[in-house]
């Protein structure tokens, strides 16, 4: 069974402030990796993807991803009010044999910006 | 360029009656994908189509559920006889390759009365 697992939070950080948002899953053979920004009742918004260890950085996120560890993290720098919602991590498990199109979705980590 | 379009935006069902999502992709884009998020809960896929062809639908419950994606037209999923069980958000999402990027739909809440 592949999981995602991320802390449903809230995570509460001030305005300004540097969000700090982990996932771990349980599938070694995952290829790629996905950041869902999803506002309450609205769909999921694709903000950020990474495949390969290491930082990507885009704006005021960044990914970083730990394949070793099995490890995913989103920072987003200057936390403004409007990131206040719930984010996803998703992972694409293309192990030997596996469907490389199947997203496993994280249940969320609820980030609260306080102005 | 419009997004993924999903309607209706709400559906209300009682018991035993037929529910009908639709989804058109977007453009450029043949790959569809159902996800069905319920309350507290992860999304969670269900079924992948391309034109006219079911890929995988082993997210889909055996019975009741079923989908389709004709050559013209847009995507639908049917739920038959619904329970309150199946009150849900459904999102479809779509992608111009597979395993590319998903773009989202805005997705229909199914509440079944």
């Amino acid at each position: 069974q592949k999981e995602v697992e991320q802390n449903s939070g809230p995570l509460s950080v001030p305005e300004g402030a540097i969000a700090s948002l982990n996932c771990t899953y349980s599938d070694r053979g995952s290829q790629s990796f996905f950041w869902y920004r999803q506002y309450s009742g609205k769909s999921p918004e694709l903000i950020m993807f990474i495949y390969s260890n290491g930082d990507k950085e885009d704006g005021r996120f960044t990914a970083q991803l730990n394949k070793a560890s099995q490890y995913v993290s989103l920072l987003i720098r200057d936390s403004q009010p409007s990131d206040s919602a719930t984010y996803l991590c998703a992972v694409n498990g293309a192990s030997s044999g596996g469907s490389n199109y199947k997203l496993t979705f994280g249940k969320g980590t609820l980030l609260t910006v306080n102005p | 360029n419009a997004g993924v379009m999903q309607n209706p935006r709400h559906l209300v069902r009682r018991r035993g009656q037929e529910a009908r999502l639709r989804c058109s992709p977007m453009k450029g884009h043949s790959h569809v994908y159902w996800y069905r998020q319920l309350p507290e809960e992860g999304l969670k896929f269900m079924v992948y189509l391309q034109k006219e062809n079911i890929i995988d639908e082993s997210g889909m419950p055996k019975e009741r559920f079923s989908a389709e994606f004709p050559k013209e037209g847009p995507s639908i999923l049917r739920i038959q006889q619904v329970v309150r069980g199946d009150s849900a958000a459904y999102f479809c999402a779509s992608s111009r390759e597979v395993a590319e990027k998903l773009f989202f739909g805005s997705g229909t809440q199914l509440s079944v009365l």
